[in-house]
């Protein structure tokens, strides 16, 4: 079946400009998860859904980072006022609820933002 | 911040051989998580260990776990070219609903 699926895979911006990224998670997963991953780093916990409800955004970097997801499928991670230490890999994963956190996260392959 | 450290942070080895990656941790965990990451592409979730559990097994994989010592290995036996990627630990840490991963090891297999 169709994994998680991030788009676009390259975004080049201008300092300044804001830029929304999308996340198509696994059809029928409850948790969606987005991370940050700079460059030879692992990746760093921005923001969790439940369905829509979004249930902890502790990571996000400053204000100018939100994250949506209206009907509880389909994400967006927007970044306004863009700057050059956002530049990194940003990561979306999938997974299903099952009342624990044992559950495997399932990833996409990112998009790579670079802010000029 | 990231929770785990993992050592070495690059290893190259021949085909064949076996790699051993550590990390530790800091915080008490419910589970620990090994992830795999090829380059420019997403993590691939390898193997899950709880906090009760000692070592598991996965085909060429086998983890261990010691919340005594805070830390665990993971063990990739006749290692293949196809296993060049990156390795990350991940624990999800008591009371918290998220991943914290560490910063990885490099694994580079020379045919």
């Amino acid at each position: 079946g169709a994994g998680v699926s991030q788009s676009p895979r390259y975004k080049v911006a201008k300092r300044g400009q804001d830029v929304a990224l999308r996340c198509d998670p696994i059809s029928g997963h409850v948790s969606l998860f987005w991370y940050q991953q700079a460059l030879g780093q692992g990746p760093e916990f921005l923001t969790y859904f439940q369905n829509e409800a979004q249930l902890d955004k502790s990571g996000l970097p400053s204000d100018r980072f939100f994250a949506e997801r209206p009907e509880g499928s389909v994400s967006t991670l927007k970044i306004q006022r863009t700057q050059q230490e956002d530049s990194a890999v940003y990561l979306c994963a999938s997974s299903p609820w099952t009342g624990d956190w044992s559950q495997p996260q399932h990833f996409g392959d990112g998009t790579r933002l670079s802010i000029l | 911040s990231q929770q785990g450290e993992e050592d070495p942070q690059a290893l190259s080895i021949q085909e064949g051989e076996n790699a051993t990656m550590n990390c530790s941790y800091k915080t008490s965990i419910n589970n620990l998580q090994w992830y795999r990451q090829n380059s420019g592409r997403g993590l691939v979730h390898l193997i899950l260990i709880r906090s009760n559990e000692r070592e598991k097994h996965s085909g060429r994989l086998r983890v261990t776990l010691d919340t005594s010592k805070k830390s665990s290995s993971l063990l990739i036996t006749a290692s293949r070219a196809a296993d060049t990627a990156s390795y990350f630990c991940a624990t999800v840490i008591q009371g918290a609903q998220k991943l914290v991963f560490g910063q990885g090891t490099r694994l580079t297999i020379n045919p």
